[in-house]
């Protein structure tokens, strides 16, 4: 059993690239997320997906867009990378009516 | 603005005692409050939670503590050893929502 499971784990863009970081689960979770960790601020919501074919918009959604290809994949998709997307990205999902949210492993994306 | 706001931003403990970590909240619909602890590289993992119900659980060295009407709530390691040493997240979670909301998290270091 896998959990969640991210990739690529590390990347290193150039400004104004474009990239997606892919997010898969097998545990049969109805909601997904993505979620930015930056020094000092916690993690942030970018993106979330209450079940298949719904997105909608977190805390800090700019710059970002997703997709929720079926109920095990989650992508999110970075157009044009700014230095400001420099930060670790992680997925996660939660099963309906249930409060434990399962993290994967993370993305470490660093955009020069 | 913050939903849920975390102190210390970083806590140095000697070997054998108590490390305390501070969380308080405004929304008073949350109805789940976990603990999220991440070592350096990986993802966050569930540590312990309470529902607002009870004021304090117990799992092994860890204890949350929660009050209701001050809308706090913190997490007690008691024993603290240095394979404790990670960061810890707070949260608090919604069902109707369907969102989590963590604070910016306490880097815990425990000193041999």
């Amino acid at each position: 059993n896998a959990g969640v499971t991210q990739t690529p784990k590390f990347q290193v863009l150039k400004t104004g690239q474009s990239m997606t970081l892919q997010c898969a689960q097998d545990m049969n979770h109805n909601s997904m997320y993505w979620y930015r960790q930056d020094p000092g601020m916690g993690l942030r919501l970018i993106y979330y997906s209450a079940s298949e074919g719904t997105t909608d918009k977190g805390e800090v959604p700019n710059g970002y867009n997703v997709s929720r290809l079926n109920k095990r994949e989650f992508s999110l998709r970075l157009e044009s990378a700014a230095p400001s997307q420099t930060s670790v990205y992680f997925c996660a999902s939660n099963p309906p009516g249930h409060s434990t949210i399962y993290f994967g492993e993370g993305s470490w994306l660093t955009v020069v | 603005q913050q939903q849920v706001k975390q102190s210390p931003q970083s806590l140095i403990v000697q070997k054998g005692g108590i490390s305390i970590i501070n969380c308080a909240y405004e929304n008073t619909a949350f109805d789940y409050f976990p603990w999220y602890q991440q070592f350096p590289g990986k993802g966050p993992a569930l540590l312990i939670a309470i529902r607002p119900d009870v004021s304090e659980k117990k799992e092994g060295r860890f204890t949350i503590s929660f009050n209701k009407s001050a809308k706090q709530f913190s997490l007690h390691i008691m024993d603290s050893q240095p394979g404790d040493s990670a960061t810890y997240f707070c949260a608090a979670f919604y069902n109707t929502g369907n969102q989590f909301y963590f604070g910016t998290g306490t880097s815990l270091t425990v000193i041999p």
